[in-house]
């Protein structure tokens, strides 16, 4: 059973430029959150998918933005790179978005150079 | 808006002895509460949570927690530790079915 899958694993990019990031989620799984995780820091959550649409968002600007596709996967796109964006972005995947919240199952990330 | 703060950024504690790693959460409404552990280059594992029910919460690997609502803390702790225990720790909050607010982590140190 595979488990959350993110790629690519390291990238670098500069100043401007635009990324993006793809996660595939637990099997099973149909919700996907994004997190930011800055040196020495926790995960700064980023937003959360779940049936194709955006359902929640953190305190980040539009150059973040993302997509989930009918098979669950997701991906995160972000523009305009600054240096600030450099960081470990993590994928977690759940089951469903009730309360309680369902398990985070977290991807070993993808790791954003921005020279 | 819940808030998490994990007031050591790192512990050190020697092999076999007992470690307890600090959390405090801000919150005006019931909340669920969290501890994950990532391991070096790896993503975040769940160690135990706090749903409902007793206060007391035991995990993965010998840990436990105690929810106290009164002093609004989820520490965690765990008799004896292991070298493989070194990771960084982190501590997260949700109310209901809101997004999960972690803190900024505890590094913890296992000294031979």
């Amino acid at each position: 059973d595979a488990g959350v899958t993110q790629s690519p694993t390291h990238l670098i990019k500069t100043r401007g430029q635009q990324v993006t990031l793809r996660c595939s989620p637990k099997s099973g799984h149909d919700t996907v959150s994004w997190y930011q995780q800055a040196l020495g820091q926790g995960p700064q959550f980023i937003f959360q998918y779940y049936e194709e649409e955006e359902r929640q968002r953190g305190n980040f600007p539009d150059r973040f933005s993302g997509h989930q596709f009918p098979n669950y996967s997701s991906e995160l796109n972000v523009n305009a790179l600054l240096l600030g964006d450099s960081a470990l972005y993590l994928c977690a995947s759940s089951l469903g978005t009730g309360d309680p919240p369902g398990e985070l199952f977290f991807g070993e990330g993808s790791r954003l150079t921005v020279l | 808006a819940q808030s998490v703060t994990q007031l050591d950024s790192q512990v050190p504690v020697f092999e076999e002895a007992p470690v307890e790693l600090r959390c405090n959460y801000s919150s005006s409404v019931s909340v669920y509460l969290f501890w994950y552990v990532q391991y070096p280059n790896q993503g975040l594992q769940l160690l135990l949570k706090y749903l409902s029910g007793s206060t007391l919460v035991k995990g993965i690997n010998g840990f436990e927690a105690e929810f106290n609502k009164s002093q609004t803390s989820f520490h965690l702790r765990k008799p004896s530790v292991h070298i493989s225990d070194t990771a960084e720790y982190f501590c997260a909050v949700c109310h209901r079915d809101d997004k999960i607010i972690f803190g900024k982590g505890t590094r913890l140190h296992i000294l031979p």
